[in-house]
């Protein structure tokens, strides 16, 4: 059974701080990653995707990282901004099948 | 485009009541997944369909809940009789077969008393 596991579970930075939030996983025999933001009391929002075949995905000052053989994938969070804070989820699995995911990394930016 | 819809976003019942819980997917997209979100256990995939068919409900907690698809543009989620440890927020995603980015829907967070 595939199990996520996202370190750390709790990080607050200062404003403008580069910060990386790390995800694992059992099982190498993926489908694709994807990370999503979540903020309170909302649903989740997609941030980036990468599939099985790809090492990273970058989207303005996101970038993510994907290493099947060891199992870890990094989001990359560049000049952070207090509109980052949020709970940021990685999620494995996908195509036709669904998701599992960690329990996520709540993050504060500190003005 | 709307986006994935659900209804009711939110719904307060007492135990043994039924609930049912709605989701519109996005249009032209073919699966369909059902998640439940607690403090305890995170996000958990309870069943999806793909082109309306329920492919795994392996993550159905209890025969009390139960899923289906009419047809492409429509699922509902069903609990009877509810119960205190079935509140969590129920999210609805769907995607495309070949795309695998799956979009969520606002969530219905569900208490029951």
């Amino acid at each position: 059974k595939q199990e996520v596991t996202q370190i750390p579970a709790a990080l607050s930075v200062p404003e403008g701080e580069n910060l990386v939030l790390n995800c694992s996983f059992t099982d190498s025999a993926i489908y694709n990653l994807q990370w999503f933001r979540q903020d309170p009391g909302k649903g989740l929002t997609s941030l980036l995707l990468i599939q099985s075949s790809q090492r990273e995905q970058t989207s303005g000052r996101l970038n993510a990282s994907l290493d099947k053989s060891s199992g870890r994938s990094t989001l990359y969070i560049a000049a952070s901004q207090p509109g980052d804070s949020a709970t940021y989820l990685c999620a494995v699995g996908g195509g036709a099948d669904g998701l599992t995911f960690g329990k996520g990394t709540h993050l504060i930016i500190q003005p | 485009d709307a986006g994935v819809i659900q209804s009711p976003r939110h719904e307060v019942t007492e135990m043994g009541q039924e609930v049912t819980l709605r989701c519109k997917p996005i249009s032209g997209h073919n699966s369909l997944f059902w998640y439940r979100q607690t403090m305890m256990r995170g996000l958990e995939l309870l069943i999806y369909f793909n082109n309306n068919v329920p492919i795994d409900d392996s993550g159905m907690p209890e025969d009390r809940f139960s899923a289906k698809m009419p047809n492409a543009s429509f699922s509902t989620l069903k609990i009877q009789p509810s119960e205190p440890r079935d509140s969590a927020v129920y999210f609805c995603a769907s995607s495309l077969l070949d795309s695998s980015e799956q979009y969520f829907g606002p969530g219905t967070r569900l208490t029951v008393t």
